[in-house]
C-alpha cells in the first residue's frame, strides 16, 4: 500500500524567510503532484514532477523530485502572508489510473 | 473553457439517510474520479468512473457508489448516512490519452455535513 508522509505538519514562519517542505512516498511512482488548498475551498494545481530530478519553479516556490530516495521537496523563498494555506503533496502513476495517494498536508502560515 | 463544476455546494443531512452529489467534468475530460476530505486531513480516493464503469476503488463500503454518464458526468452516491460521512467531497476531472492518464482537476466540492 502506497503511503505519503509530509512534514512538517504545521509551518508557522515570519514574512521573509525561507523553509522546505518535505514530501516522502513509499512505493515507486510515475507523477508527483503539490496542491494548495485555501481553508473552505478546493485544490489548485502547483506543480507536476514527472521525473527523477524534476525541478519547477513559479513565484517564490520550488518543487524537486528525487525518485530514487522517493522524496520531494517545496521550497519557500522569502515567504510573503498570501503564501498561507495548506500544501498537500499527492502521488499518483500514469498507469494506475488517475487515483492519487495524498499526504496529510502542512498547514503554512506566514507572519508578518 | 469550462471547468469542473459540482453541486450542491453545501448539504446539511441527517444520519440514516440517502444524498446524492453531482459533478460535470472539464470540457475534453472522460474520466471522473471522486476523494472524500475530512477536516484537517488530506483527500482520499472514493474510485473512478471511465467510460460509465468504475476503474478502480479506494477503501469505501459499497454503501458509496456512483455513476458516469454520457456525457462524462458523474453522481457519488452515499447510503445510510454515518455521521463521520460528514466531509468535503472532490471531484476531479481528467483525460486518458491511449493507456495513459493526464493530470487531473478538481472542482469546488461539496461539504456534507451529518447529524
Amino acid at each position: 500500500e502506497l503511503k505519503v508522509e509530509q512534514n512538517p505538519l504545521f509551518l508557522s514562519m515570519q514574512e521573509g524567510k525561507n523553509y522546505t517542505i518535505y514530501c516522502n512516498y513509499s512505493t515507486t511512482s510515475d507523477r508527483l503532484y503539490w496542491y494548495r488548498q485555501d481553508p473552505g475551498k478546493s485544490l489548485e494545481s502547483l506543480f507536476v514532477l514527472l521525473s527523477n530530478g524534476a525541478v519547477k519553479q513559479e513565484g517564490r516556490l520550488m518543487a524537486s523530485l528525487d525518485t530514487k530516495a522517493r522524496l520531494s521537496t517545496l521550497h519557500i523563498t522569502a515567504a510573503v502572508h498570501d503564501l498561507s494555506a495548506t500544501y498537500f503533496c499527492a502521488v499518483g502513476g500514469e498507469t494506475s489510473g488517475s487515483r492519487l495517494t495524498f499526504g496529510e498536508g502542512t498547514q503554512l502560515t506566514v507572519n508578518p | 473553457e469550462t471547468g469542473v463544476t459540482q453541486s450542491p455546494t453545501h448539504l446539511i443531512k441527517t444520519r440514516g439517510q440517502q444524498v446524492t452529489l453531482r459533478c460535470s467534468s472539464q470540457s475534453g475530460h472522460n474520466t471522473v474520479s471522486w476523494y472524500q476530505q475530512a477536516l484537517g486531513q488530506g483527500p482520499q480516493f472514493i474510485f473512478q468512473y471511465y467510460r460509465e464503469e468504475e476503474n478502480g476503488r479506494g477503501n469505501f463500503p459499497p454503501r458509496f457508489s456512483g455513476l458516469q454518464f454520457p456525457n462524462y458526468s458523474s453522481e457519488l452516491n452515499v447510503n445510510a448516512l454515518e455521521l463521520d460521512d460528514s466531509a468535503l467531497y472532490l471531484c476531479a476531472s481528467s483525460s486518458v490519452t491511449g493507456s495513459s492518464y493526464n493530470e487531473q482537476f478538481f472542482g469546488p466540492g461539496t461539504r456534507l455535513t451529518v447529524l
